[in-house]
Parts: structure tokens; C-alpha cells; sequence
């Protein structure tokens, strides 16, 4: 049981270059979610995916997509690279109910040029 | 709209010493409240949650929290710092009773000094 895993660990892109960034779960979780954690600003949300099927923005949604590939994987997209998209992102999944703990994967560092 | 706000982003202690790590919220409803914590190049791990039940809440690592309604807190304990506890600690509210989505607050960086 590998729990939320992230791929890849560490990317430099340069400015314009689009790439996505992998998460898939084995926890049979309905939700999952994308993050970005940059100093001082703790983790503020991208997009989520209530359930397989279903996306919807989050907090900080410009120049980032996403899709919700079936129920274990859920992708980010970066379509033109910014410098101001340097940061970490974490994955989570969370099963169903609004109480139960979302589970974070070991997170991506992204570096734009 | 749920916020959370966590005083002072780096606190300091020596080993063996009581840690306290503050966290206030607002939220309209009544708050499902989460602490995480975070080591080094590592990803987030839950260290306990309220979610209405008992007000003082257990938590692993010998951790724990006590919800506060009148003071809309939720602040961090543990009796006697180690140095393995030397990490950053997130305080986190869920955005109404919907979606479920957690509200972040900015962290706090604990160091435990020998």
C-alpha cells in the first residue's frame, strides 16, 4: 500500500515550457487535490476533484489544469511555465466524508527559469 | 469565510521543554480543525483532528490539542520537546461542511535546541 504517490520528485523547466506533474492513490479515495506550498504561505489549493469525474478550482487555479484521469490518478498541467510557478506541490487524497484525513504525498519541486 | 491563523511563524525550544504552538480559526460553522506536521523534503502527516467529539484530542508523538470554542482556538501541545519534533506544524480548518476543502494556516517552524 503505497499511499499518495507523486512523480516526478524534482523538475527544472525553463520559462514557456509546459509539463504535468503525476499523482495517483491506492486508497480507493473518492477526493484528491492539488497544492502549492511556497515560504510563509503555508499550502493554499489549486484544484480538487470531489469525485472521478469532477474538478473545480481552487484558490490559486491560474495557468495551471487538471484532470481526473479515472479514480486513482489525478494530473496538473502546466501549460507555459512562469517563474512565479517556482514552488512544491502536494498531491492529498481524502476517502469520502469532509472530516476525514487528507493524505499528502512526498510533494514535486519545481523550479522555472 | 474559514481562516486560520497560526502566531508566530519559528519558535524555539530546548529539549525536554514544554512546546506550545498556537492556532486561532474563524468559521461560521462549528470547525473541523487539524494539526499536521511536516519534516524536512517530506510530505504533510496528520497529527491529530477535532471533529466534535471530545475537546482535548490525542494526537501521535505525544502530541495533543484542546479546542477552545469561547477563545476560537486550537492550540498544540506536548509536555517535553525531543529533538526528533524539530519540524514545521500546520494548523488547518475545513472550508464549511460541503466540499471539505482544508483552509491552511502559514506554518510554524519548531527548532528544539540540545
Amino acid at each position: 500500500n503505497a499511499g499518495v504517490t507523486q512523480t516526478p520528485k524534482f523538475q527544472v523547466l525553463k520559462t514557456g515550457q509546459s509539463m504535468t506533474l503525476q499523482c495517483a492513490q491506492d486508497m480507493n479515495h473518492n477526493s484528491m487535490y492539488w497544492y502549492r506550498q511556497d515560504p510563509g504561505m503555508g499550502l493554499r489549493l489549486i484544484y480538487y476533484s470531489a469525485s472521478e469525474g469532477t474538478t473545480d478550482k481552487g484558490e490559486v487555479p491560474n495557468g495551471y489544469n487538471v484532470s481526473r484521469l479515472n479514480k486513482r490518478e489525478f494530473s496538473l498541467r502546466l501549460e507555459s511555465a512562469a517563474p512565479s510557478q517556482t514552488s512544491v506541490y502536494f498531491c492529498a487524497s481524502r476517502k469520502d466524508r469532509v472530516q476525514e484525513t487528507q493524505y499528502f504525498g512526498p510533494g514535486t519541486r519545481l523550479l522555472v527559469l | 469565510a474559514q481562516s486560520v491563523t497560526q502566531l508566530g511563524s519559528h519558535v524555539s525550544v530546548s529539549e525536554g521543554a514544554l512546546v506550545l504552538l498556537r492556532c486561532n480559526y474563524s468559521s461560521s460553522v462549528p470547525p473541523y480543525l487539524f494539526w499536521y506536521v511536516q519534516y524536512p523534503n517530506q510530505g504533510l502527516q496528520l497529527l491529530l483532528k477535532y471533529t466534535s467529539a471530545a475537546t482535548l484530542v490525542k494526537g501521535i508523538n505525544g502530541f495533543e490539542a484542546e479546542f477552545k470554542k469561547s477563545e476560537t482556538s486550537f492550540h498544540l501541545t506536548k509536555p517535553s520537546a525531543h529533538m526528533s519534533d524539530a519540524a514545521e506544524y500546520f494548523c488547518a480548518v475545513i472550508e464549511g461542511r460541503s466540499q471539505g476543502n482544508l483552509i491552511f494556516g502559514k506554518g510554524t517552524k519548531l527548532s528544539v535546541k540540545p
